[in-house]
């Protein structure tokens, strides 16, 4: 597996409070992703960061910020939980391949059970 | 708008039977597809890319531009292959550069 470890792997919340999940990785990729998988839905892109503090929206971003301040660490913020965010969260890393072009390959951590009660 | 279709939620097949998982996409432009897997209680990987049309696991996936598809086929699946399949896609133009779209995937379940 890609040096990529999420945590926590499991949290159970209470709606309105904050939560932060971490995703941290030691292979110097450039880009980093933060998905939730949902049955029915598929992964779905929260948002994505293109390198230190440069981040973009995904198609699910609302309610969700991210922060990157350094190359390993990408970070996912819940503001205020609610229970529509119950779900499982994954992160990925992709960097440029040899050709210099963005690699098409992505590498997941093991993702992080939230529950929001 | 890019999208990613995989119509069949869940599918089920016996072990030495063919399998097709299908996948549907629609985008304007040079399409770059891939499928993923996830086995159970495992992190999602990287099956195989269009791109390089090699034959993983015994899974073969040709792309068809005219169908706008990319179906993924195996001729005998094993109990083994059991597991949630992604079809995928890669933006590359402006803003979405690098960006993957998935579909909302598949269960496959290969009984003995």
């Amino acid at each position: 597996d890609a040096g990529i470890t999420q945590s926590p792997r499991h949290k159970v919340t209470e709606t309105g409070t904050p939560v932060t999940l971490r995703c941290h990785q030691t292979e110097n990729h450039r880009y980093m992703y933060w998905y939730r998988q949902d049955p029915g839905h598929g992964l779905r892109l929260i948002h994505y960061s293109y390198g230190v503090k440069d981040t973009d929206k995904g198609e699910v971003s609302d309610g969700y910020s991210v922060s990157r301040s350094k190359t390993e660490d990408f970070l996912l913020t819940l503001e205020s939980a609610t229970s529509s965010q119950t779900s499982v969260y994954f992160c990925a890393i992709s960097e440029l391949g040899t050709s210099g072009r963005i690699a098409d390959e992505q590498f997941f951590g093991p993702g992080t059970r939230l529950t929001v009660l | 708008a890019q999208r990613v279709t995989q119509p069949e939620k869940l599918l089920s097949v016996f072990k030495g039977a063919p399998v097709e998982l299908k996948c549907n996409y629609s985008y304007s432009g040079s399409p770059e597809l891939f499928w993923y897997v996830q086995y159970s209680r495992q992190r999602l990987q990287l099956l195989l890319r269009h791109i390089s049309r090699e034959s993983i696991k015994g899974f073969t996936a040709d792309l068809n531009k005219g169908e706008t598809s990319f179906h993924l086929k195996k001729p005998f699946a094993q109990e083994e292959d059991s597991a949630m399949y992604y079809c995928a896609l890669n933006s590359r133009r402006g803003s979405t550069l690098g960006r993957l779209y998935f579909g909302r995937g598949t269960q496959l379940t290969v009984w003995p």
